[in-house]
């Protein structure tokens, strides 16, 4: 099925720990994000890509390093994890055609939990 | 500049009866508005979307909203509210033109159903 898979899942880093959070689509979309979630403050977006080689911060990008390895993935990297960084974290994709945005397609998100 | 406000963090139902979830934005621009449903432990679908198109705009699972300028609002609703309607609702704002359609998200309203 076309979407955006995230990967891993899960996963539980102790403190100081690096990581990298995987994500790709198959929608032939130009722009891709990875946002956070956090209960009571919605999703905020962290980093995003407006199209293939490029790359910009959004609103909490501290702590946090991505990649737009090619136009089908971003990866997002904690280079040394903090329990702030606690949170449900989503990857997402849009396109834009002659009915204006489409809209985020989104990855079914990766708990992170930072001990 | 653009900014949602869903002024409710939750509205509860009971089973059968309207649902109504507000929402409001603000934008220097033409918007594209979505609203977006996240059921427990899942990912965020698109429920549905305005892009300058008609007002009133019907979505999946008996969902519609409409679009009114005057009021900058887009609230949503459904005639009959049922059990698997209880989940987190996301009223997003983003330009309707340009490839770089970053989204801005509301904070969310969670939708409880009593039997």
């Amino acid at each position: 099925n076309a979407g955006v898979t995230q990967t891993p899942k899960f996963q539980v880093l102790k403190t100081g720990q690096s990581m990298t959070l995987q994500c790709a689509q198959d929608m032939n979309h130009n722009s891709m994000y990875w946002y956070r979630q956090d209960p009571g403050m919605g999703l905020r977006l962290i980093y995003y890509s407006a199209s293939e080689g490029t790359t910009d911060k959004g609103e909490v990008p501290n702590g946090y390093n991505v990649s737009r390895l090619n136009k089908r993935e971003f990866s997002l990297r904690l280079e040394s994890a903090a329990p702030s960084q606690t949170s449900v974290y989503f990857c997402a994709s849009s396109g834009y055609g002659t009915g204006g945005v489409s809209g985020y397609t989104f990855g079914s998100g990766t708990r992170l939990t930072v001990v | 500049a653009q900014s949602v406000t869903q002024l409710d963090s939750h509205v509860s139902v009971s089973e059968g009866t309207p649902v109504l979830l507000r929402c409001n934005y603000s934008s220097s621009y033409s918007p594209s508005l979505f609203w977006y449903v996240q059921h427990p432990n899942k990912g965020l679908q698109l429920l549905l979307k305005y892009t300058s198109a008609a007002t009133l705009v019907k979505g999946i699972n008996g969902f519609e909203a409409e679009f009114k300028k005057s009021e900058t609002s887009f609230h949503l609703t459904k005639p009959s509210a049922h059990m698997s309607d209880a989940a987190e609702y996301f009223c997003v704002v983003s330009r309707y033109t340009g490839a770089n359609s970053k989204l801005t998200f509301g904070k969310g309203i969670t939708l409880s159903v009593r039997p």
